[in-house]
């Protein structure tokens, strides 16, 4: 596609409760990337994914967050057991390869408000 | 502390107003610093990209610019279309390309 794009664009969901969050990369774009934007806040890294594998997910604050790239394009991004805390925007990115100086391709972000 | 910060955090500017935000980082080995913009609702929407202290680079009304420790987002005779969240990512070298973002600062341009 032309542009990195994001499904659903909001979800409102119960505390308690599992979410599927799922980024769709540029065509092509072998490195994806998830953040976390709250409020009044720059976006906060997550997960790095090269490929199929995740490369780095430090970021990924404990282990009811998962995220999954099977074929090396689309990623979907997974909450067990959602927390009032976890509302945020989540943003997807995409580069071409991962190394270098490469830029950053953001999606438009999916709001998730938790109950 | 915060390695990457932004000031001011909101800015209002009269249309033709020009004016500068900054970015200043903490960290050493810099081996990029990206400017990006963030309309509501939206992802940030790449605009430059500066690699070592003394480079500039433009586009339309914006200059971004880079010394040691501070990079300078310049808006020559803003428009309303410009207001926006501006937000500054560093990254650094020895491997990780995992930026770190500012906060950002809020611009409204008013007519």
């Amino acid at each position: 596609g032309a542009g990195v794009s994001q499904t659903p664009s909001n979800k409102v969901t119960e505390k308690g409760k599992y979410v599927e969050l799922r980024c769709d990369p540029i065509s092509g774009h072998t490195a994806l990337y998830w953040y976390r934007q709250s409020l009044g806040q720059g976006p906060e890294f997550l997960i790095y994914f090269q490929g199929t594998g995740a490369a780095d997910d430090s970021g990924l604050p404990n282990d009811r967050f998962f995220a999954v790239r099977p074929e090396g394009s689309v990623s979907t991004l997974k909450i067990q057991r959602t927390e009032r805390g976890d509302s945020a925007v989540y943003l997807c990115a995409s580069s071409l390869t991962g190394g270098g100086d490469e830029t950053q391709y953001f999606g438009p972000g999916t709001r998730l408000l938790v109950l | 502390e915060d390695q990457v910060t932004q000031s001011p955090e909101a800015l209002r500017l009269q249309e033709g107003e020009s004016s500068s935000l900054n970015c200043s980082y903490t960290v050493s080995g810099l081996r990029g610093l990206f400017w990006y913009r963030q309309d509501p609702g939206k992802g940030p929407e790449f605009l430059f990209t500066l690699y070592s202290a003394g480079e500039e680079k433009e586009k339309e009304r914006l200059k971004a610019t880079l010394t040691k420790k501070e990079s300078f987002l310049h808006i020559t005779a803003p428009k309303p279309e410009d207001s926006a969240t501006y937000l500054c990512a560093v990254r650094l070298s020895g491997g990780s390309y995992i930026p770190t973002f500012g906060r950002g600062t809020s611009l409204i341009v008013h007519p």
